[in-house]
C-alpha cells in the first residue's frame, strides 16, 4: 500500500531565504509523485510532478523537488521564498492506480 | 488556458437533504475524480471515475454518495441524505491519463446544517 509523509505540518522562513518542505512516500511500486499549492480559498495548483523521468523535477514559480528512491523522499525546495508563497503545500503519490493519496499538507508562513 | 470548473461555488443544505455538486472538466480528459477537504483535515480521494463506471473508491465514498456523467460534459456528485460530517469542501478534477497530473476545480464548499 502506498502512503505519503509530510514531515512539518508548519514551515516558517523569512523571505529571500531557502524553503524545505519534507516529503517522504511509501510505495510497492514506482510511484508518480506531485506538489501541489493550495492558496487560501483557493482550488489546488500543481507545482511540479515526477513521472520517472528526470529525478530532479522543475516547476512553476521557482521550485524544485528531487526524488531520492534510497531515502523515498521527494522533498521541495525554493531557493528564495516570496511573501507570494505563503500556502498549504500537499505532498501526493499515485501509483499506476486510479487512486491517488495526499499528504497532511505544510503550511508554509513567509515573514518579511 | 483550459480548466475544471465547479458549480455552485458554497452550498447550504439541511441535515437530510439531497445535494448535488457538478463540475465541467476539461474537455478532452477522460478520467474523472471527486476529493473532499474536511475544515482543517487533509485532502481524502472519495471516487475516480473513467468509461461511464466508478473505477475506484475509497471507503469514505459508501451508498449515500453517487457520480454520474449525464452528458459529454459534465461530471457529478450526489449525496443521497447529507449528514452534518459531510460539511467539507468537495474538490472536482480531471486528467487525460492516470496515473498523470489531474487539474483540480477551485471546489465546492458544502454546508450542512
Amino acid at each position: 500500500a502506498q502512503s505519503v509523509t509530510q514531515l512539518d505540518s508548519h514551515v516558517s522562513v523569512s523571505e529571500g531565504t531557502p524553503v524545505l518542505l519534507r516529503c517522504n512516500y511509501s510505495s510497492s511500486y514506482s510511484p508518480s509523485l506531485f506538489w501541489y499549492v493550495q492558496h487560501p480559498n483557493k482550488g489546488l495548483q500543481l507545482l511540479l510532478k515526477y513521472t520517472s523521468a528526470a529525478t530532479l523535477v522543475k516547476g512553476i514559480n521557482g521550485f524544485e523537488a528531487e526524488f531520492k528512491k534510497s531515502e523515498t523522499s521527494f522533498h521541495l525546495t525554493k531557493p528564495s521564498a516570496h511573501m507570494s508563497d505563503a500556502a498549504e503545500y500537499f505532498c501526493v503519490v499515485s501509483v499506476d492506480s486510479f487512486k491517488t493519496i495526499f499528504g497532511a499538507g505544510t503550511r508554509l508562513f513567509v515573514k518579511a | 488556458e483550459p480548466e475544471v470548473t465547479q458549480t455552485p461555488s458554497h452550498q447550504v443544505t439541511q441535515m437530510g437533504q439531497e445535494v448535488i455538486l457538478r463540475c465541467v472538466p476539461i474537455s478532452n480528459h477522460l478520467y474523472f475524480y471527486w476529493y473532499r477537504q474536511i475544515l482543517g483535515q487533509k485532502v481524502e480521494f472519495l471516487v475516480s471515475f473513467y468509461n461511464n463506471e466508478i473505477s475506484e473508491k475509497s471507503e469514505i465514498f459508501d451508498d449515500q454518495f453517487s457520480v454520474e456523467r449525464p452528458d459529454g460534459s459534465n461530471f457529478t456528485l450526489k449525496i443521497r441524505s447529507t449528514k452534518l460530517e459531510d460539511s467539507a469542501m468537495y474538490f472536482c478534477a480531471s486528467s487525460d491519463r492516470t496515473p498523470y497530473e489531474q487539474y483540480f476545480g477551485p471546489g465546492t464548499r458544502l454546508t450542512v446544517t
